[in-house]
């Protein structure tokens, strides 16, 4: 079964940080390039990174520029993202999604269930 | 990053045809074939419905299809049944700055 398992979302003070962990299983993982995206409580999908099969290109969204750091260990099938000088409006569900390249994919594609990232004081 | 522009919200009743718009710009939507539309229910994570435009993946509903013209993609949804009330998102490459860009998201009521 295909499946993507995020975790280390917590409730976390401004100015904190974070590691959130995407565990992947049932597909060839190093075929993908990797992707988080996140969603704000009530409101709609927001890209946030990008990191190539390889780990040699990672992109980031201008909100987020400069704080977070996306990396992966494909001999661990597994995919992260460190967040740093956390702000109150990082709050929300952060989803781990693939972009199979072996397909040549402009799409996500599997998801992950989410993990809640919650920044308060 | 601008997002592409869906309705906040659209309606039908069963059995009724729908359709979904997502509009964007000739550096995103009208300039690649990269469209993909995403179902998501309440407390669940987005599904793929739509990639490339027009093409379903494995398993997706043939009630479901996806069209574009021009810089506006276009999710349709025949036969609606009360299951395919959920949000409904688009996405697209974009040639900016920004590799991904979604929809602010449409929600479906089945009336």
């Amino acid at each position: 079964e295909v499946q993507l398992v995020e975790s280390g979302g917590v409730v976390v003070q401004p100015g904190g940080s974070l590691r959130l962990s995407c565990a992947a299983s049932g597909f060839t993982f190093d075929d993908y390039a990797m992707h988080w995206v996140r969603q704000a409580p009530g409101k709609g999908l927001e890209w946030v990174s990008l990191i190539s099969w390889d780990g040699g290109s990672t992109y980031y969204a201008d909100s987020v520029k400069g704080r977070f750091t996306i990396s992966r260990d494909n001999s661990k099938n597994s995919l992260y993202l460190q967040m740093n000088s956390l702000r109150a409006e990082d709050t929300a569900l952060y989803y781990c999604a693939g972009q199979n390249m072996v397909r040549g994919a402009s799409w996500f594609d599997p998801w992950g269930q989410g993990t809640l990232v919650t920044v308060s004081s | 990053q601008s997002a592409l522009t869906q309705p906040a919200s659209v309606s039908g009743s069963p059995g009724q045809s729908i359709t979904i718009s997502c509009t964007g710009t000739s550096s995103d939507v009208g300039g690649y074939n990269y469209v993909s539309w995403y179902q998501q229910h309440p407390g669940k994570a987005p599904k793929l419905m739509i990639y490339e435009v027009s093409n379903r993946p494995s398993g997706v509903s043939n009630r479901f299809s996806g069209s574009k013209s021009g810089n506006t993609a276009s999710l349709t949804i025949s036969g609606l049944q009360a299951e395919d009330e959920a949000d409904y998102y688009c996405s697209s490459y974009t040639s900016s700055s920004t590799l991904g860009v979604f929809g602010g998201g449409t929600k479906l009521t089945v009336l």
